[in-house]
């Protein structure tokens, strides 16, 4: 298995600018999700799909942020108009193969990208 | 709501002194505790999923074993390349987020030579 990729590895940008970030999950996981972290913390949800379908939207995703995953395989997170405290380590996660029979600790189990660290100046 | 507890949040031992890792939780209706190593810059790396109260899973130098409220991690005779944060989460089964993760914020982890 490969496992999963983010891109950019590091961003920098000036406040008020757009960013968007790129995950691709392993190939086989069906479900794909979106965290951030920042320092000292441990990763917080943001946003998951199931396939192409974006099922839910933690209320720690602004109206700035948008997230697609078009044809259920890679996704894009985008910020819009950038602010200071968007400044975190952005994680994507991937899990769940597709077959049906798969066992028990492959379906819950999420394994993450090296995520993409954002600085707002 | 969910909760995950980690402690310490920092541990420092030398090279060979075992001890343990807490992570304690409320959650409601427990589908899985994940432990994952987090190196400085770098994504989450999975170690281990617990599922019920009394499993413990080994790799290496670690195990980590379950209880009802709480989950241990016990690293033998650590080595400096153990150093590292470790995450605990947990994924809960009831209502409609049964599928995110919830951290802690995890337990810096230095071993010195």
């Amino acid at each position: 298995d490969t496992g999963v990729s983010q891109d950019p590895r590091h961003k920098i940008t000036k406040r008020g600018q757009n960013v968007t970030f790129r995950c691709d999950p392993i190939s086989e996981h069906n479900r794909l999700y979106w965290y951030r972290q920042t320092l000292g913390q441990g990763p917080e949800f943001l946003t998951y799909f199931q396939n192409e379908a974006q099922l839910e939207k933690s209320r720690l995703l602004s109206d700035r942020f948008s997230a697609e995953r078009p044809k259920g395989s890679f996704s894009t997170l985008e910020i819009q108009r950038t602010e200071q405290g968007d400044s975190a380590m952005y994680l994507c996660a991937s899990s769940t193969p597709r077959q049906e029979d798969a066992p028990r600790h492959r379906i819950l189990t999420q394994y993450f990208g090296p995520g993409t660290r954002l600085t707002v100046l | 709501e969910d909760q995950v507890t980690q402690s310490p949040e920092a541990l420092r031992l030398q090279e060979g002194e075992s001890s343990s890792l807490n992570c304690s939780y409320t959650v409601s209706g427990l589908r899985g505790l994940f432990w994952y190593r987090q190196d400085p810059g770098k994504g989450p790396e999975f170690l281990f999923t617990l599922y019920s109260a009394g499993e413990e899973k080994e790799k290496e130098r670690l195990k980590a074993t379950l209880t009802k409220k709480e989950s241990f991690l016990h690293i033998t005779a650590p080595k400096p390349e153990d150093s590292a944060t470790y995450l605990c989460a947990v994924q809960a089964g009831s209502g409609g987020s049964n599928y995110k993760l919830t951290f802690g914020k995890g337990t810096l982890l230095t071993v010195n030579p």
